[in-house]
């Protein structure tokens, strides 16, 4: 079956730090990856997303790309601010109807 | 203007009582969903319904019905509330593309607690 693999969490970082969140999958067939973030109360919005191998996909400053190899789709982004504190999602879908399969989600705190 | 909606936003309730979360989209989508987030943040998609047809149907238990009235509506009761329901339940909406490519859009959640 289709699963998505995320890294535990809570990641807490300075500002200004260097954000990595490790996500693999496992799929059959060809996924569509993305990355939704869930701001404190509120609901998920897409972050980025990729449809195809060695596609990258970017948004606020956040990126990922799409690895076949190795099956992975990290999000990173080079200096964060206390405003990207939040419960990041990855997922992915396989089907024309986009049944998203999420991973577990992790927490970033970012303190001043 | 509010895209994805959903009321109530707080339920509390007592365990074996009936109760209706509404959900509505003013995007033009053709396809809703339900899903369910638990107190560790896990989501997990419940049903969906592509013009009022029922499309995603999870191992989900026959005490939820979902039910759209029309494409821009997808509702969901719930009989006999247990504790385990107690959750964040979130309705989306998107139009579906080539694997599912296109983004959802989800709504700001109904938090279910049940005493």
């Amino acid at each position: 079956g289709n699963s998505v693999t995320q890294m535990e969490g809570p990641v807490t970082l300075s500002e200004e730090a260097f954000l990595t969140i490790n996500c693999t999958y496992t799929a059959t067939g060809y996924p569509s990856l993305f990355w939704y973030v869930q701001y404190p109360g509120e609901g998920l919005q897409l972050l980025l997303k990729a449809t195809k191998a060695d596609d990258k996909g970017s948004n606020k400053g956040f990126e990922a790309t799409y690895r076949k190899e190795t099956t992975s789709f990290h999000l990173e982004k080079g200096s964060v601010q206390v405003s990207d504190s939040a419960v990041y999602f990855c997922a992915l879908s396989v089907d024309s109807w986009g049944k998203l399969q999420f991973g577990a989600g992790t927490q970033v705190v970012v303190t001043p | 203007d509010t895209a994805v909606s959903q009321t109530p936003k707080y339920l509390v309730t007592q365990m074996g009582n009936d109760k209706s979360i509404k959900c509505e989209q003013n995007l033009g989508h053709d396809t809703m969903y339900w899903y369910k987030q638990d107190s560790k943040k896990f989501l997990k998609i419940m049903f969906s319904y592509n013009n009022k047809e029922l499309i995603i149907n999870e191992t989900v238990p026959n005490r939820f019905s979902p039910k759209s009235p029309d494409k821009a509506h997808l509702n969901l009761h719930i009989n006999s509330l247990e504790l385990g329901d107690s959750a964040v339940y979130f309705c989306a909406s998107s139009r579906p593309g080539l694997a599912g490519a296109n983004e959802q859009f989800f709504g700001p959640g109904t938090r279910l607690t049940v005493l």
